[in-house]
């Protein structure tokens, strides 16, 4: 079963947007990961941000983690085509071995 | 590129066969997870392998086994393949086992059981 859910499953955004994605998880967490996946290929690893962090960025990218909600938000600002792809949160405990991932949020954006 | 590598690319194999797939992780990671990926789900954890020994699997049966090397290469083997096995294999390897980390994924394999 997945730890993690993200909303919106799609997003289709014009270039130059912001998008936002969701995650929602279930049980507590030393750390929350976003990665990114193009077109079915191997994942890579975007942002860590540690359950003690409330925001955190990295170039155009912004998380912030709420766990208190057990959530947290992706914003990519100023979209390009490049950033099409599929984008999943994924959970680790703090003596976990392993990362819990949600089921993708897919972003388009259009030229 | 994350200096992970793995193969095949894609492989097709037939229900009840056997499937060794293989990953070659980056300098100096002694630590690697594979991970199944259906298609339009998330990863999930199958199992990890530190200094040669497993000691972490997630909810998958025993017909899912490992390897890893000295040289920290691994290789995931199933048996009895079922066409549910059809998904993305992704292996992710890592250094140490410090938390939290990030891990460095390969391109996968895509494995087709018809």
């Amino acid at each position: 079963s997945q730890q993690g859910e993200e909303d919106p499953q799609a997003l289709s955004i014009q270039e130059g947007e912001n998008a936002t994605m969701n995650c929602s998880y279930k049980t507590s967490i030393n750390n929350l990961q976003w990665y990114r996946q193009n077109s079915g290929r191997g994942l890579v690893h975007l942002i860590l941000i540690r359950s003690n962090e409330r925001e955190k960025h990295s170039g155009r990218l912004r998380v912030t983690l709420d766990t208190s909600k057990k959530s947290s938000s992706l914003l990519i600002t100023a979209s390009r085509a490049a950033d099409t792809a599929s984008y999943f949160c994924a959970t680790g405990g703090s003596n976990d071995y392993k990362l819990s991932f949600g089921a993708g949020t897919t972003v388009t954006v259009r030229a | 590129e994350t200096g992970v590598t793995q193969s095949p690319t894609h492989l097709i194999k037939t229900r009840g066969q056997q499937v060794t797939l293989r990953c070659s992780s980056q300098s100096g990671h002694n630590t690697v997870s594979w991970y199944q990926q259906a298609l339009g789900q998330g990863p999930q954890f199958i199992f990890q392998y530190y200094r040669e020994e497993e000691n972490g699997r997630g909810n998958f049966p025993p017909r899912f086994s490992g390897l890893q090397f000295p040289n920290y290469s691994s290789e995931l083997n199933v048996n009895a393949l079922e066409l549910d096995d059809s998904a993305l294999y992704l292996c992710a390897s890592r250094r140490g086992q410090a938390v939290p980390y990030e891990q460095y994924f390969g391109p996968g394999t895509r494995l087709t059981v018809t």
